[in-house]
């Protein structure tokens, strides 16, 4: 699988934006640009993916660099419920091989101090 | 519909006791999976069922593992003569086929401290 590189931890004041990094040198052609956040004591919560072009929703924007090899998660105002491990992950969407598979690194601990 | 249903929230059993988990997925999915994670650790890959076929089994999952998904609905998940290894989160989580290319759901998970 593809692996993505993320800082173990940031920090961010509430009612701030967020930018959460993420290099993934090694993407291919078909791999989507999956980020999920884990809020303590929960299970992971899909936030956005992508593939090429900058995505928004409700949650949270995703900068896509040109070449692909970076991403970006961005919080537009963190709040003190946003303090949570992200994870970025490349899901394979080619036919065959294990496309149904997420595979987790250790993710980005956030801190949002108030 | 509530999201994805794990029980029990909490489990403490003694080692080389067998324990169960259950998963509720959302009904309208037909794909379901199994996740461990450790503490300072991302999930991990444990199994995945489409429908009431398990697909494919992770080298994480020993002999001592097994998992089922009786017609196609609530899936279990049992841990024979429990180690203290064995201690961790599980979590479940389901999709649809036809969303390869969006979210998974999460349960809150399972977790499990063997003594």
């Amino acid at each position: 699988d593809a692996k993505t590189t993320q800082p173990n931890s940031m920090e961010s004041n509430e009612e701030e934006p967020v930018h959460l990094p993420c290099n993934h040198s090694t993407i291919s052609g078909t791999d989507y640009i999956h980020w999920y956040r884990q809020l303590p004591s929960q299970g992971p919560e899909y936030v956005i993916h992508g593939l090429t072009s900058n995505v928004n929703n409700r949650m949270a924007s995703l900068a896509i660099a040109e070449d692909r090899k970076s991403s970006t998660l961005i919080l537009h105002r963190a709040t003190l419920r946003d303090a949570a491990v992200y994870y970025c992950i490349l899901r394979p969407t080619g036919s065959g091989g294990s496309n149904y598979k997420l595979t987790f690194g250790k993710g980005t601990l956030l801190t949002v101090n108030p | 519909d509530t999201g994805v249903s794990q029980d029990p929230r909490h489990k403490i059993t003694k080692r080389g006791q067998n324990v169960t988990f259950r998963c509720d997925p959302i009904s309208e999915h037909n794909r379901l999976y199994w996740y461990r994670q450790t503490l300072g650790q991302g999930p991990e890959f444990l199994t995945y069922f489409q429908n009431e076929a398990q697909l494919e089994k992770s080298r994480l999952l020993s002999d001592r593992f097994s998992a089922e998904r009786p017609k196609g609905s609530f899936s279990t998940l049992e841990i024979q003569r429990t180690e203290q290894g064995d201690s961790a989160m599980y979590l479940c989580a389901s999709s649809l086929r036809s969303e390869l290319n969006y979210g998974y759901t999460f349960g809150s998970g399972t977790r499990l401290t063997v003594v």
